[in-house]
């Protein structure tokens, strides 16, 4: 249980253009999902906070016109990285916590996505 | 929420155990402490979750002395499959935002 699944797993495109990341919780229902980007060997970075319903909270520092974020159900959240340059390719990762966990604070992370921008 | 400090890197061999250390000095009452593993390229996966004391699953073992400063995750005979980076992770009960510090990197050699 407990399974996050993200599409695609990997995407190369020009600079310019706008790319869509899909984060699906397969087994439980999330209200809130969460998207990070991780530059190599670094730590992931938290961008923001994905509400079901209401707007995103981004985290200082990222730019919310750039990265748009849309909870449409209580299993989806998409990121939209709008004209994206070779400075955003990264590796995004979405994860979800599971309301119904026993564990506190436990989020489950998707594969993430790669993404590369010529 | 709470700063972590773990080591950067660790190397070990095949069949030895492994203890990852992290220093959390400024714990508050309500944190607990969490540890998740990454791969390469993949997105992190939960390990072991404890509050005090000493919490053990399939996996791995949380060593969490008295006074909370720090906390120390066991690995039982690893394998080459345990090769990832680890990260230390406090907070405060039910929190959503996770603060990933820079982790330490297991390096695990046949």
């Amino acid at each position: 249980g407990a399974v996050v699944s993200q599409h695609p797993s990997w995407v190369i495109c020009k600079s310019g253009t706008s790319v869509k990341i899909e984060c699906r919780s397969l087994d439980f229902q999330a209200t809130t999902m969460f998207w990070y980007r991780q530059f190599p060997k670094q730590s992931l970075m938290l961008m923001a906070t994905s509400n079901e319903g209401s707007k995103a909270t981004y985290e200082q520092g990222v730019e919310k016109d750039k990265f748009l974020i849309n909870h449409a159900s209580l299993t989806l959240s998409t990121l939209t990285v709008t004209s994206a340059h070779p400075e955003d390719s990264s590796f995004y990762i979405c994860s979800a916590r599971n309301s119904g966990s026993s564990l506190t604070g436990t989020q489950y992370f998707g594969p993430g996505t790669r993404l590369l921008v010529l | 929420l709470a700063k972590t400090t773990q080591p950067i890197s660790m190397d070990s061999y095949e069949g030895q155990e492994v203890n990852i250390t992290c220093s959390h000095n400024n714990i508050a009452t309500n944190d607990y402490i969490t540890w998740y593993q990454q791969f390469p390229s993949q997105g992190p996966r939960f390990i072991i979750q404890g509050y005090k004391t000493k919490v053990t699953n399939e996996v791995a073992s949380l060593f969490i002395p008295a006074d909370r400063k720090s906390s120390t995750l066991s690995l039982p005979r690893v394998s080459l499959s345990d090769t990832a980076v680890y990260y230390c992770l406090v907070g405060p009960y039910n929190t959503d935002k996770l603060i990933f510090g820079t982790g330490t990197r297991l390096q695990v050699f046949p």
